[in-house]
């Protein structure tokens, strides 16, 4: 079956700006993630959802970053007022659940000028 | 707290040679899993192999193997007869009960001609 999908594949915003970023996992998996990747180092966890809900949403830096995936399946992370520190590459996995595999999605690279 | 560290930025090989990456890692559970993930310019994170902490075992796939020592906290990737392909960034994580995955800065291996 179809992998991982992410949209959009680059999205370059103004600082201040609203952001939307969209995850489309494989088909069956009930665990998503999202993970924050910078330059030159290796994806730092942000969230992770059993189903429909949040089960541990501990490596969200502050209050301008939420997620959701209000069906248990496609998840949109938000970022408000975004700065340029927020930019990075924006990974997301899903699984079958607790230590099943993580299978990645291509990421979407976010600048904030 | 789980930690992974991955102390070689850069390492080089001839195509066709044999080359050993580097890993050690720390976490305080008794059951927990371990990967290696290569990530090519096209950002996709890949899994290349994967290892169970409770398997002595060294896990195998094809061209690439682990040596796995539990005592000393090391998880060394091997990858035999490289090819240009391989030539990525190659990231150690792991992951416990918890679900979420910890992972090292990665290296980047560069397969010569």
């Amino acid at each position: 079956g179809a992998g991982v999908s992410q949209t959009p594949s680059n999205k370059v915003t103004e600082k201040g700006k609203y952001v939307e970023l969209r995850c489309d996992p494989i088909s069956g998996h009930t665990a998503l993630y999202w993970y924050r990747q910078s330059l030159g180092q290796g994806p730092e966890f942000l969230i992770y959802f059993q189903g429909t809900g949040a089960a541990d949403d501990s490596g969200l830096p502050n209050d301008r970053f939420f997620a959701v995936r209000p069906e248990g399946s496609v998840s949109t992370l938000k970022i408000q007022r975004t700065e340029r520190g927020d930019s990075a590459v924006y990974l997301c996995a899903s699984s079958r659940g607790g230590t099943d595999t993580q299978y990645f999605g291509p990421g979407t690279r976010l600048t904030v000028l | 707290a789980q930690t992974v560290t991955q102390s070689q930025p850069e390492m080089s090989v001839q195509e066709a040679e044999t080359v050993t990456l580097s890993c050690t890692y720390d976490t305080s559970e008794s059951n927990y899993y371990l990967f290696w993930y290569k990530q090519p310019p096209s950002r996709q994170m890949i899994l290349v192999i994967r290892q169970e902490a409770y398997k002595q075992q060294n896990a195998t796939e094809n061209r690439f193997s682990v040596n796995f020592q539990k005592a000393a906290k090391s998880f060394s990737l091997k990858i035999s007869d490289s090819q240009l392909g391989d030539t990525a960034m190659y990231f150690c994580a792991l992951t416990g009960a918890n679900s979420k995955l910890t992972f090292g800065k990665g290296i980047t291996l560069s397969v010569r001609p």
